[in-house]
Parts: C-alpha cells; sequence; structure tokens
C-alpha cells in the first residue's frame, strides 16, 4: 500500500524558514517525481514544485521560486521542502504527492501558518 | 498558465446522475492524449484521484464515475450519485506547466 507522510509544519513568523519531510513507503520511491501541492484555507488546490525520479530536475510555480527548495533523498525514500522568506500568503495545508501523469497519491497533509 | 474553470456547486439528488464540467482556457489534448485528471476532496481529507487523462479510472475507483472529453471540454459523471459521493471535485491539467486545478465543484444534496 503506497503510503506518505507529512511532516514539519507549524507556526512561523513571517520571513522565518520552515522544512517539511514527507516519508513514503509501498512503493519504489526512487522511480517517480514528487511533487508538493498545497491548499490555503477554504481555497482551492495549487501546485508548488516537483522533483524527478532522481532529483536531477526540478520546477517551482512563480511566486515561490527562490524561497522554496524541493528535494529528496532515495536512500531514505523521504522528500523535502525547505522554505524560506516565508509569508502569510504562504499559509496553507501542503501535501505530498506522487506526480506521474497526475497526483495518483497523496499525503494527509501538513498545516504551516505564517503569522506574527 | 492554463486557466480551469468549474462551476461552483451542483445540487444533486441520491440515485442521480451528476454532471461535472471543466473547461480549459486552451487545449490540454495531445495527440490522443487527453491530459485532464479528475480528483474528489472530502472534508479535512487529503484529494483522491479519480480519473486520469480525462476518461482513465484510477485504482480503486468505483465504475459509478467516468469521465469523458477533449481538447478545452471535458466532463465527470457520477451515476447513480451515492451519499458518500458528497465532496468537492477538481480537474487538472498536466498539458503544460505549472501543472493547474480548477477552482472546485462541491457537490451538494438536493
Amino acid at each position: 500500500e503506497v503510503q506518505l507522510v507529512e511532516s514539519g509544519g507549524g507556526l512561523v513568523q513571517p520571513g522565518r524558514s520552515l522544512k517539511l519531510s514527507c516519508a513514503a513507503s509501498g512503493f519504489t520511491f526512487s522511480n517517480y517525481g514528487m511533487a508538493w501541492v498545497r491548499q490555503a484555507p477554504t481555497k482551492g488546490l495549487e501546485w508548488v514544485a516537483t522533483i524527478s525520479y532522481d532529483g536531477s530536475s526540478t520546477y517551482y510555480r512563480d511566486s515561490v521560486k527562490g524561497r522554496f527548495t524541493i528535494s529528496r533523498d532515495n536512500a531514505k525514500s523521504t522528500l523535502y521542502l525547505q522554505m524560506d522568506s516565508l509569508r502569510s500568503e504562504d499559509t496553507a495545508t501542503y501535501y505530498c504527492a506522487r506526480h506521474v501523469v497526475s497526483f495518483d497519491y497523496w499525503g494527509q497533509g501538513v498545516m504551516v501558518t505564517v503569522s506574527s | 498558465d492554463i486557466v480551469l474553470t468549474q462551476s461552483p456547486a451542483l445540487a444533486v439528488s441520491l440515485g442521480q446522475r451528476a454532471t461535472i464540467s471543466c473547461r480549459a482556457s486552451q487545449s490540454v489534448s495531445i495527440s490522443r492524449y487527453n491530459l485532464m485528471h479528475w480528483y474528489q476532496q472530502k472534508p479535512g481529507q487529503q484529494p483522491k484521484l479519480l480519473i486520469y487523462r480525462a476518461s482513465n479510472l484510477a485504482s480503486g475507483i468505483p465504475a459509478r464515475f467516468s469521465g469523458s472529453g477533449s481538447g478545452t471540454d471535458f466532463t465527470l459523471t457520477i451515476n447513480p450519485v451515492q451519499a458518500d459521493d458528497i465532496a468537492t471535485y477538481y480537474c487538472q491539467q498536466s498539458r503544460e506547466s505549472p501543472p493547474t486545478f480548477g477552482g472546485g465543484t462541491k457537490l451538494e444534496l438536493k
């Protein structure tokens, strides 16, 4: 059974940093691209970033370029999202997802609140 | 970016057919591949993939869900609607980066 479990969320002040993790199991992690997708409270879904199966390629939405870094450790089957210079508009539930043509499996999500 | 437009809400009776539409601002089809996907999200839960590439049922999804469409117009059909189907439904395109989602259609009971 595919499982994705996020951790690392919480309350953080504007301008500070936070690092999210996503532990994967139930599939060969190193064979798949992975992504982060977020959802602001009461809002819709918004893709944030994707990393290729081997980590050689990364892609970001414009609003997080230069502030967020997606990475992975295939030996640990873990995906990461380093979030720097956080803004109030980054407040959301962050989901990790397996990224094939679609997002075929999702974690339960972790809440990030950016507020002073 | 490709903009996907969905109606905000749809009211339906149990046992009836629900048709949820999604319109793209430009074609999301390449050759015979229609790069539109559908997700279901219940309150407090993560999204779940229902349909990929417009008409392919994802693993474990009941056959009362189906998808159709090509180019810019796509449809998710639930027939018959069951109580467990009350949720918000999102379309998503992978034709171009960035991947984008529709605003969601909340399925409600009439």
